[in-house]
């Protein structure tokens, strides 16, 4: 079955760094870009950045220069998002997603349930 | 970055009913508009890509419009695994930004 999926949440004290983990199955790995969306309690989903897996590039947004790295382990098929110096306003569901690119369309075809990480002293 | 805007944030309908859901770009975006479902604790689900394509396995009930700056989810004949929350996302310049969500709730 064609599905991503994500690690466990996560609690973490203010300053701390977490790594949520994204792991595809029933398509090829590095076939597709994998972006890190996030989505705090009550607001809109906010887009983190991407990564693609066969070559290894990433972008991120400018909003998480300095604070987040992805990277990712081709051979067990798994993408993973690391953000650093927590604060409590990163207390969120983060999600991973699919991106299909064709005809000039990109769109976001299969997506994670989303991790939970909480961010409390 | 390109806002979009959601319209209504959320909406109470009855099975059967017709919905409309409008979200509006803060610049032309020509046709690059995704619309996405969410069920409480699933993963989002692609409904409609490039503004009016259908995605597979997704009942015909569902359609959208638009372009340029102004879009519209339809769901006609509303029903009981419809009621969820609604975004849109374009994907015309990065950042891909959303929609603040509606949703749609069981009157």
């Amino acid at each position: 079955q064609v599905q991503l999926v994500q690690s466990g949440a996560e609690v973490k004290k203010p300053g701390a760094s977490v790594k949520v983990s994204c792991q595809a199955f029933g398509y090829t790995f590095i076939n597709y870009d994998i972006y890190w969306v996030r989505q705090a309690t009550g607001q809109g989903l906010e887009w983190m950045g991407w990564m693609n897996p066969n070559s290894g590039n990433t972008g991120y947004a400018q909003k998480f220069q300095g604070r987040l790295t992805m990277t990712m382990n081709t051979s067990m098929s798994t993408a993973y998002m690391e953000l650093s110096s927590l604060r409590s306003e990163d207390t969120a569901v983060y999600h991973c997603a699919r991106e299909l690119a064709n005809w000039g369309r990109r769109y976001f075809d299969l997506w994670g349930r989303g991790t939970l990480v909480t961010v409390s002293s | 970055d390109i806002q979009m805007t959601q319209s209504p944030s959320s909406l109470s309908a009855s099975v059967g009913d017709r919905v409309t859901i409008s979200c509006r770009a803060s610049q032309r975006i020509s046709s690059h508009l995704n619309w996405y479902q969410q069920k409480p604790g699933k993963a989002p689900k692609l409904l409609i890509y490039a503004a009016s394509n259908l995605e597979s396995g997704v009942p015909s009930r569902v359609s959208g419009s638009g372009s340029g700056t102004d879009f519209t989810l339809t769901i006609t004949s509303l029903q009981p695994e419809d009621f969820a929350t609604y975004f849109c996302q374009q994907s015309f310049n990065a950042p891909w930004t959303f929609g603040q969500g509606t949703k749609v709730e069981i009157k």
